[in-house]
């Protein structure tokens, strides 16, 4: 199974932050890479895929970078609304495999 | 888009079994994979298997293998995700999700299924 390692685990950030989460896979996924947003007693909200496509409804703010091992998501300007647990996901072989997730908090 | 509505809570006792739903409505379902995906309480998502409709024949997590069952009927557009044996640690909220594209991702998620396995 591939493993997906995301840091940090949990950040402190304040309203107009640059907020940088990186994500690892244990072996080379091309850029078969997902970004997801879960708010508490909430679904999961897909954010990026294919590892820098924006999915449509998503603002600009969120951008995702990487290919191969190592990946990161980027919210330019946090907002209120991007209080949430991010996951990272591989979905270059089965079993698709998530990262821990990383807690945006406000700091 | 399509939107995926799962059947509500069930709270079962260790070692029975449930099946959770998942009604498809809007957009094309029997071509698209369907993942289950489960969150412990206050953990991280886990895949534990997924069906393509139109082909019937599931893959699933080796963690789960024997003891999770799914499956899906086109004609009423539903999948379904069955566990058998359950003991607490199987206590969480059950979510199903439609993936599509080139690069495979999880485009649309039902609202959750908690499970509660509690004697």
């Amino acid at each position: 199974d591939i493993q997906m390692t995301q840091s940090p685990s949990s950040l402190g950030a304040t309203l107009g932050d640059r907020v940088t989460i990186t994500c690892r896979a244990s072996q080379t996924i091309n850029n078969f890479l997902n970004w997801y947003q879960q708010k508490p007693g909430k679904a999961p909200k897909l954010l990026i895929y294919g590892a820098s496509s924006l999915q449509s409804g998503v603002p600009s703010r969120f951008s995702g970078s990487g290919s191969g091992t190592d990946f990161t998501l980027t919210i330019t300007s946090l907002l209120p609304e991007d209080f949430a647990t991010y996951y990272c996901q591989q979905s270059y072989s089965n079993p698709l495999t998530f990262g821990g997730g990383t807690k945006v908090e406000f700091k | 888009q399509v939107q995926l509505v799962q059947s509500g809570a069930e709270v079962k006792k260790p070692g029975s079994s449930v099946k959770v739903s998942c009604k498809a409505s809007g957009g094309a379902f029997s071509s698209f994979p369907i993942s289950w995906v489960r969150q412990a309480p206050g953990q991280g998502l886990e895949w534990m298997g997924g069906i393509t409709p139109i082909f019937a024949t599931a893959d699933y997590a080796q963690k789960f293998q024997g003891r999770v069952t799914i499956t899906a009927d086109e004609s009423t557009r539903t999948a379904y995700m069955e566990v058998s044996s359950l003991r607490s640690e199987d206590t969480a909220v059950y979510y199903c999700a439609r993936e599509v594209g080139a690069t495979p991702h999880l485009v649309d998620w039902g609202q959750g299924t908690l499970v509660t396995v509690s004697s």
